[in-house]
């Protein structure tokens, strides 16, 4: 399959853990984001990379939030002391262009 | 900050036409309008974009309106496979990303 996926699938964690999700991009896209989704709403954007650097970061994202992508292949996001509002699903997607973002099936994280 | 309102619901008879709209007041001249659908327990899928011009693929025509501060998706044929959530989304100043609320579409057999 050559399309973005994302791992774990599913997290359940205490409030107050830090978690850290996987995205792996499609391998010739430079392109890659970052955004959360709570239910019956649409994503909401929290971060872009092109190639290693991070070049847009939403208001949204707390000092709690931090995502790398360090040899412009895989990313990484990482919440620090999860807290209850942090349950959401957390999308990746990736693109050569900004105008067709191909999206992986996201992870879901449930803080309790 | 960006805006973007879409209807919460549609409903649509199989084969028939579906025109979604999307309301981007906030839009500004360089930002191109995507839209994206999405399917229960999957990630979202591209289905169109555009600038200025209406635009056409294979899955959807792209109406722009000339002021760039609305937009209209349409399904030329509604199938079943067409039900999703269907969202508008704009790239504002900043390469911020800002999606619509999302229009759930029913078709109807």
């Amino acid at each position: 399959d050559t399309g973005v996926s994302q791992n774990p699938r599913h997290k359940i964690t205490k409030r107050g853990q830090n978690v850290t999700f996987r995205c792996d991009p499609i391998s010739e896209h430079n392109r890659l984001y970052w955004y959360r989704q709570t239910l019956g709403q649409g994503p909401e954007f929290l971060t872009y990379f092109q190639n290693e650097a991070q070049l847009e970061k939403s208001r949204l994202l707390s000092d709690r939030f931090s995502a790398e992508r360090p040899k412009g292949s895989f990313s990484t996001l990482e919440i620090q002391r999860t807290e209850q509002g942090d349950s959401a699903m957390y999308l990746c997607a990736s693109s050569v262009t900004f105008n067709e973002q191909f999206f992986g099936p996201g992870t879901r994280l449930t803080v309790l | 900050d960006a805006k973007t309102t879409q209807p919460n619901s549609m409903e649509s008879n199989e084969e028939e036409p579906v025109h979604l709209p999307c309301n981007h007041s906030t839009i500004s001249g360089t930002d191109y309008i995507h839209w994206y659908r999405q399917l229960p327990s999957q990630g979202p899928e591209y289905v169109i974009h555009g600038l200025t011009s209406n635009v056409n693929n294979r899955m959807a025509s792209l109406a722009i309106a000339e002021d760039r501060k609305s937009s209209t998706l349409i399904l030329h044929r509604a199938t079943l496979r067409d039900a999703a959530v269907y969202y508008c989304m704009t790239i504002n100043y900043g390469q911020n990303f800002v999606f619509g609320p999302g229009t759930r579409l029913s078709v109807l057999p």
